[in-house]
């Protein structure tokens, strides 16, 4: 079972309002990910990390925030949210296996913009 | 363009009954496949992890096949059960980059009834 978690799980808050996304693991994982996904539809990278102090964008242009100081933590921060940004977020990280990189997900954060 | 489509989009089929979903990808260079279950509101479990020289991996009662040649791949689930109603999401990385981009599919909606 993977040890990465997210909180908060659901979340409605009201435009104009500063929002961080939390997401922890424990597995020592250099690389770790964030993920927007709506309903039905295909998971978008938003940010990266190969490790600490590293943060790189995705492929969907997002207003979004990250950062990397611990190798364990990587927020998503939201300095002024709308009602564009209601969707799951999902953190993810990654580590060698087998096979090649083993991707665990959090079990997403669900955000509502009213 | 490296794309992931998957068919069919949905599906519904009776308890104990077996199905089978497909992937066709385009993603060069081809690095692995995975295949993941998505339960409604919940983060992607990781179900199996294909490299090229794989043809076939097993999970229980999941079983997926790779065609590297004709880019396909399927995922074979015997005896379903109430439990596999879930979205299958189909997910091929490159090895052009040291990141190794992933690509999602949309997923299979797979309800199963009683």
């Amino acid at each position: 079972e993977a040890d990465i978690y997210q909180t908060p799980r659901y979340l409605v808050i009201g435009t104009g309002k500063k929002i961080t996304l939390e997401c922890s693991q424990t597995m020592g994982h250099d690389k770790m990910y964030w993920y927007q996904q709506d309903p039905g539809m295909e998971l978008h990278l938003i940010h990266y990390s190969y490790g600490v102090n590293s943060t790189e964008k995705g492929d969907l242009s997002s207003e979004s925030t990250v950062s990397r100081i611990r190798t364990e933590h990587f927020p998503l921060t939201l300095e002024s949210a709308r009602p564009s940004h209601t969707s799951q977020y999902l953190c993810a990280s990654s580590g060698q296996g087998a096979s090649g990189n083993t991707i665990y997900f959090g079990e997403g954060s669900w955000l509502t913009v009213v | 363009k490296n794309q992931v489509e998957q068919s069919p989009q949905s599906l519904i089929i009776l308890e104990g009954k077996n199905c089978t979903l497909q992937c066709n990808y385009t993603v060069s260079p081809f690095s692995n496949l995975r295949w993941y279950k998505q339960d409604t509101g919940r983060g992607p479990v990781s179900l199996t992890i294909m490299t090229f020289s794989e043809n076939t991996k097993s999970n229980g009662r999941y079983t997926a096949t790779l065609d590297a040649d004709t880019k396909q791949s399927s995922l074979h689930i015997t005896a379903s059960q109430l439990s596999d109603s879930a979205s299958y999401i189909c997910v091929v990385s490159d090895r052009g980059s040291t990141l190794g981009r992933l690509y999602f599919g949309r997923g299979t909606q797979l309800t199963v009834w009683p």
